[in-house]
């Protein structure tokens, strides 16, 4: 069974710019999370989509913003990216709307750089 | 939502010696995970502990969990130099949102 996989595995932007990162969850599986790990520092929760609807939001500024489409996948977009957005953008996933019960699944991240 | 804290933030031992990292929190949870991430890389679940249980074990990995004094153990015994990695607790609340700490780095030595 393939695992959750992030692309891509690299991006280098500058600032101003805009990045679209991409995620695709364990087949069978609906709910998909993302979160940002910027060095040393643990990971931020950002957004959870569940059926293809925005189920909740970390504490991040609207130019953070995302999809599911009906296959599950996902996407996130970063507008006017700032030198701060650098980090790695770690993707999960898990059989349901429920994290409460169930463990998530993450992906191998997407390490962003902005210039 | 809150955050919880694991120490040591390192731990550096020897190949066959137990590791012992804790995790401590503030306000009530629902369950507490613990994962392991390689290299900055994606992370691996461990363990789910529900806030009824007290101790889990899976293989060398034992989990142990107070909640009148909020806070969980993660116990690898006999380590192996591929059990270098850093550890995560994540705490979920009310939000149903885990929230992670910032880890406690392991190095074993060979």
């Amino acid at each position: 069974e393939a695992g959750v996989t992030q692309s891509p595995t690299h991006l280098i932007k500058t600032r101003g710019q805009q990045a679209t990162l991409r995620c695709s969850p364990i087949s069978g599986h609906t709910s998909v999370y993302w979160y940002q790990q910027a060095l040393g520092l643990g990971l931020q929760f950002l957004l959870w989509y569940d059926e293809g609807e925005e189920r909740n939001r970390g504490n991040f500024p609207p130019r953070f913003s995302g999809r599911q489409f009906p296959n599950y996948s996902s996407e996130l977009n970063v507008n006017a990216l700032e030198l701060e957005d650098s980090a790695l953008y770690l993707c999960a996933s898990s059989s349901s709307g429920m994290p409460f019960y169930n463990e998530q699944f993450f992906g191998p991240g997407t390490r962003l750089t902005v210039l | 939502s809150q955050q919880g804290e694991e120490d040591p933030q390192a731990l550096s031992i020897q190949e066959g010696e137990n590791a012992t990292m804790n995790c401590s929190y503030k306000t009530s949870i629902n369950n507490l995970q613990w994962y392991r991430q390689n290299s900055g890389r994606g992370l691996v679940h461990l363990i789910l502990i529900r806030s009824n249980e007290r101790e889990k074990h899976s293989g060398r990995l034992r989990v142990t969990l107070d909640t009148s004094k909020k806070s969980s153990s993660l116990l690898i015994t006999a380590s192996r130099a591929a059990d270098t990695a850093s550890y995560f607790c994540a705490l979920t609340g009310g939000s149903y949102i885990p929230t992670f700490g910032r880890g406690t780095s392991l190095i074993v030595h060979p």
